[in-house]
């Protein structure tokens, strides 16, 4: 069964220092893996995507993931925080479900705050 | 392009009280599907459609039915609503699941936040 684990539900940053959120994957086989936001009180926006090509993908705003099979991970960085990034993340990998239908399985989500 | 459009944004039902929820795209998306979140446990799939009259169960059916008689339009039902349904519902919709259904980012409407009471 796929599954995705966000391994801190709330991670504290400075303005200005990089920010990395971890997620760890299972699939059994290769998957599609995507990175969401949540600003308070908003729906979700796509920051990336990965669908087997470039191990290293960049996104909206300054963030990037990297895929590593050997580690199952996808783990979510950015260089250097802005106040504007505080806001929920979701790992996301993609499923088929019920043979006719793609699913998306959510992570729990973590919780990025950014302090001046 | 409007995208995906929910109404209402905001409700507020009694226990056994029945309702719809909308949901409309422009995007001509064949995939369409209903999430519901709560605090801590991210976004559950409710049901989902791959086209114009085809609907399947998600991770969590129950208490919940679709239709989808044309393209755009997803509404998702409420028959007897009870105080576990209270939630933030997200309608998403994406391309056409192709063969490589996986790789398509799926958009999301702004949600609807229901309580019931």
């Amino acid at each position: 069964a796929q599954s995705v684990t966000q391994l801190d539900s709330h991670v504290s940053v400075s303005e200005g220092t990089p920010v990395l959120l971890r997620c760890n994957y299972s699939s059994s086989y290769s998957p599609s893996l995507f990175w969401y936001v949540q600003h308070p009180n908003k729906g979700l926006q796509l920051l990336l995507k990965y669908t087997s090509a470039a191990t290293l993908v960049k996104g909206i705003n300054g963030f990037e993931a990297e895929f590593k099979k050997s580690e199952t991970s996808f783990h979510l960085t950015k260089p250097s925080a802005h106040m504007s990034d505080a806001a929920e993340y979701f790992c996301v990998v993609s499923v088929r479900f019920n043979q006719a239908g793609t699913a998306l399985i959510f992570g729990k989500g973590t919780t990025l705050s950014v302090s001046s | 392009n409007a995208g995906v459009t929910q109404t209402p944004k905001f409700q507020v039902l009694k226990t056994g009280q029945s309702m719809t929820l909308q949901c409309a795209q422009d995007m001509n998306h064949e995939y369409m599907s209903w999430y519901r979140q709560d605090p801590g446990m991210g976004l559950r799939l409710i049901h989902y459609s791959v086209g114009a009259g085809i609907t399947d169960q998600g991770e969590v059916p129950n208490g919940y039915n679709v239709s989808r008689s044309t393209t755009e339009d997803f509404p998702l039902r409420l028959l007897s609503a009870a105080p576990s349904q209270t939630s933030v519902y997200f309608c998403a919709s994406s391309y056409s699941r192709g063969i490589f259904p996986n790789s398509y980012e799926q958009y999301f409407g702004p949600g609807t936040r229901l309580t019931v009471t």
